[in-house]
């Protein structure tokens, strides 16, 4: 299996625009989670989705945020309009079975908004 | 609400030296724990998890981490570090909630390995 596959590895936006992360997360993986780091505020849940329905989302930091899942095999983050402090590495992750098997990470996407 | 402490922000070992990195939870049940190391530019790497049984746990690496429920504390071990091993290091919750689990990270312990 290639993994959890998040893309775009990097990507630099004007504030205001709107960016558009997506996460391909392993086969068969029934649970899928977005995380957004910084050297502030460290890991955060944003959201997290279990069979293709959002079951928190009380980490997603405003309106301006939205998550979706259309079907077991991709998920899509949207930031719109984007700001600079949005700026962050923003992981994907997948588990199976609540986790037992442990939860798989992406590389992340490297966002900046300038 | 369930929360991770790593006590430690930054630890500095010299390589061969032992390695113990702290971690203490809050969560009102048996927890699901965690331990993962990020590299530099990397993501996430599963070191190694506690469900239950035997509380202590080896991961890769050589790495291994005992499940103290006294001190609800999940501490992560190492004999002999690497220069490799040089990368940061989170502890984390799993908890129960809407028919899966989900993750609470620890804000991480920056480990430097001196040569």
């Amino acid at each position: 299996d290639a993994g959890v596959i998040q893309s775009p590895r990097h990507e630099v936006t004007e504030m205001g625009q709107e960016v558009t992360l997506r996460c391909k997360p392993i086969s068969g993986h029934n649970s899928l989670f977005w995380y957004r780091q910084t050297m502030m505020r460290g890991l955060e849940l944003l959201i997290y989705f279990n069979n293709n329905v959002p079951i928190d989302d009380s980490g997603m930091p405003e309106d301006r945020f939205s998550a979706k899942m259309p079907n077991a095999s991709f998920s899509t983050l949207k930031i719109q309009p984007s700001e600079p402090r949005d700026s962050a590495v923003y992981f994907c992750a997948s588990s199976f079975n609540q986790g037992a098997s442990g939860y798989t990470f992406g590389s992340g996407t490297r966002l900046t908004v300038v | 609400a369930q929360s991770v402490t790593q006590p430690d922000i930054h630890i500095t070992v010299s390589e061969g030296a032992s390695l113990e990195l702290r971690c203490n939870y809050s969560y009102g049940a048996t927890p699901y724990l965690f331990w993962y190391v990020q590299s530099p530019g990397q993501g996430l790497q599963l070191l190694l998890k506690y469900f239950s049984g035997d509380t202590l746990v080896q991961g890769i690496k050589g790495f291994e981490a005992e499940f103290k429920r006294s001190q609800s504390s999940f501490n992560l071990r190492k004999p002999s570090v690497h220069w490799s091993d040089a990368a940061e290091y989170f502890c984390a919750v799993g908890t129960l909630t809407g028919g899966g689990n989900k993750l609470t990270f620890g804000t991480g312990t920056q480990l430097k390995v001196e040569l």
